[in-house]
Formats: C-alpha cells, structure tokens, sequence
C-alpha cells in the first residue's frame, strides 16, 4: 500500500523548536519530491517547503514566512523525510502534510498537528 | 508569487446538480494547475492534475479545463459524497501557492 506517515508534532512554546517525520512506503522513495504543507485551524492549504530527490539534486526551497527557520532534510535508506522547526511563532500551529510531487501532489499523509502556545 | 482566486468561497448546491468551481491565476501558469478535494479531518486527495488530466480512481464527474490563468473545476451530477473544500494548485513557479478554497455544502 502506498502511503505516508508524519509523526513528531505537538504542543510547544513560542519560540521552541520540533522535529516532524515522514516515513513513505510502498512506492520507489528516493525518487520522490517531498513537500511539506500545513493547514491553520480552520483555514487553508499553505505550501511550507520541498526537498527533491537525489538525483536531482537534493534541492530544498521555502516558502518566505519560514525560511531561516525551517529546515528539511532526507534519509533514503529509512524513506524518511524530516522538517525541523525552529524558533515557532503562534502562527505556525498548524497541521503539517508531506506529500509527494514535483508538480501535482499525488499522496499525502495523515498529518501531524503542531500547537505553539505559551 | 502567484496567486489563485478560486470563486465561489461557498456554494450550497443539491445532488444530481452540475458544479463549476474557477481558479485564475495572477499571471499565466500554462497548464500547471492540479485540483484537490479535502472532506472534513481528511488529507487533500488529488483529484484533477495538468489542468485536465483524469487521476486514476477519481470519479469520472470531475473534470478539468483551461490553461493560462483561467481554470475551472466542473463536478458533474454532484453526489452526497462530494461535500468538501476544493482546492487549486499551481506548480509553475516558485513559491508554490494554493487558492483559498472553495467549500461546497450539499442541500
């Protein structure tokens, strides 16, 4: 079965830092384009950020509310694909998505939910 | 960036009804534009890519055209099953950007 699963949100204070996990199965991991998108409580889809396959190049670009602060990174050999967040503001609770897809997003996962309160 | 204005916000429509959903894109993308459904506590499920491409397992209902900056989403002999938000995507430039959404309610 194709799918993927996020892990690693939670509640943590502004300004704090987690780390999200996206594991892939059942589908050729190394080649894929992973996204990472978040959904606010009650509001829209929001693009977060991508990281590309090895082979073309293992590229990361971000969207601008999180660069300098959000990092993504990959494993191949554990089909995981991380996103680090640092220094969270409030505004960055959200559900966060991976996805697979360099142009349509064509599997998602469940999501993770990441709560910033003090 | 590039943004999308999906119109309408919100419809309340009836089953068997024929739904139009738009996207325009602040400048032209081509055809790089992909529709999503997400019901309620779900993920977003592709439904259309490429503009008008099918997606295998997706009900042959929907149905997308356009290219540029106008698209449309048409959801024909609407069904129960499809209250949800509709969302478009472009992926012809970065940053990556979604349309705000359009809910559809079933009467």
């Amino acid at each position: 079965e194709v799918q993927l699963v996020e892990s690693g949100g939670g509640l943590v204070k502004p300004g704090g830092s987690l780390r999200l996990f996206c594991t892939g199965s059942g589908f050729i991991f190394s080649n894929a384009w992973m996204n990472w998108v978040r959904q606010a409580p009650g509001k829209g889809l929001e693009w977060v950020g991508r990281i590309k396959s090895k082979p073309d190049g293992e590229t990361r670009d971000y969207a601008a509310p999180v660069k300098g602060r959000f990092t993504i990174s990959r494993d191949d050999s554990k089909n995981t694909v991380y996103l680090q967040v640092n220094s969270l503001k409030t505004e960055d609770t959200a559900m966060y998505y991976c996805a697979t897809g360099g142009y349509y997003m064509d599997i998602w996962g469940k999501g993770t939910t990441v709560t910033v309160s003090s | 960036e590039i943004v999308l204005t999906q119109s309408p916000d919100f419809q309340s429509v009836t089953p068997k009804e024929k739904v139009t959903i738009t996207c325009r894109a602040s400048q032209s993308i081509g055809d790089s534009l992909h529709w999503y459904q997400q019901k309620p506590d779900q993920s977003p499920r592709l439904l259309i890519k490429d503009a008008s491409q099918s997606i295998s397992g997706v009900p042959s209902r929907f149905s997308g055209s356009g290219s540029g900056t106008d698209f449309t989403l048409t959801i024909n002999s609407l069904e129960a099953e499809d209250a949800a938000t509709y969302y478009c995507h472009q992926s012809s430039s970065l940053p990556i950007t979604f349309g705000q959404g359009t809910r559809l309610d079933i009467k």
